[in-house]
């Protein structure tokens, strides 16, 4: 069965500090793809980012980075210098290849304490 | 741009009413999603439509139907609506490929009295 757990239900940091947000997924799949999204008060889940298995190359874009460690099974999301603007519930995700739905964690609440 | 446009932002309805939630894309993709978003239980799909007239099954459709006439629109029913229905509903959109990218609409967030 696939699963995404996220650990850490919510996180509260003071702004400029550094946060991770972390995420681990299960599958026997060998190709997959994992994402994250990010939730503001609005409500809209925005898209962040796409990975896929094949792929363990981390990535950066600008205060964000990703680390895909699949021998953990983990795909970790940090925030470099945060803001408030980061304050958000953010979500990752996991999609099979071979299916067209895909499986959320249940979510990280981040607060940026200014 | 990707555009995902949900009909309302908030409503409210009582106990026993129909109810329509409508999702637009103009992103011409063949799937659409259905998801409610509850405090401590993160998204849970509802339903979904891989092509007109097409829908599946997710997670949790009791109490739900959907209607895919058209490609670009995508509707959530609630045929008697209950006080347990009351949440953010959110939908979805995507590509036939695997690699293609979710993207969401802004949410409905229902009330029901």
């Amino acid at each position: 069965a696939q699963k995404v757990t996220q650990a850490q239900t919510e996180i509260s940091v003071v702004e400029k500090e550094d946060v991770t947000l972390d995420c681990v997924y299960e599958t026997r799949d060998t190709t997959y793809y994992l994402f994250w999204y990010k939730q503001p008060p609005s409500g809209e889940l925005v898209f962040l980012i796409r990975r896929n298995s094949f792929d363990e190359q981390n990535e950066i874009s600008g205060r964000y980075s990703w680390n895909f460690q699949k021998s953990t099974s983990s795909f970790n999301f940090t925030i470099t210098a945060s803001q408030v603007v980061d304050s958000a519930v953010y979500f990752c995700a996991l999609r099979l290849n071979r299916d067209d739905k895909i499986i959320f964690g249940k979510g990280t609440r981040l607060h940026i304490l200014p | 741009d990707v555009k995902v446009t949900q009909s309302s932002r908030y409503l409210v309805k009582r106990t026993g009413e129909k109810v329509f939630l409508e999702c637009v894309q103009d992103m011409d993709h063949e799937n659409m999603f259905w998801y409610r978003q509850d405090p401590g239980l993160g998204l849970r799909l509802i339903y979904f439509s891989y092509d007109v007239k097409m829908k599946e099954k997710g997670d949790i459709p009791e109490g739900y139907s959907v209607s895919r006439e058209k490609k670009e629109r995508f509707s959530l029913i609630l045929e008697s609506a209950s006080t347990n229905q009351t949440s953010m509903y959110l939908c979805a959109s995507s590509g036939y490929s695997s690699t293609d990218t979710q993207y969401f609409g802004p949410g409905t967030r229902l009330t029901v009295l």
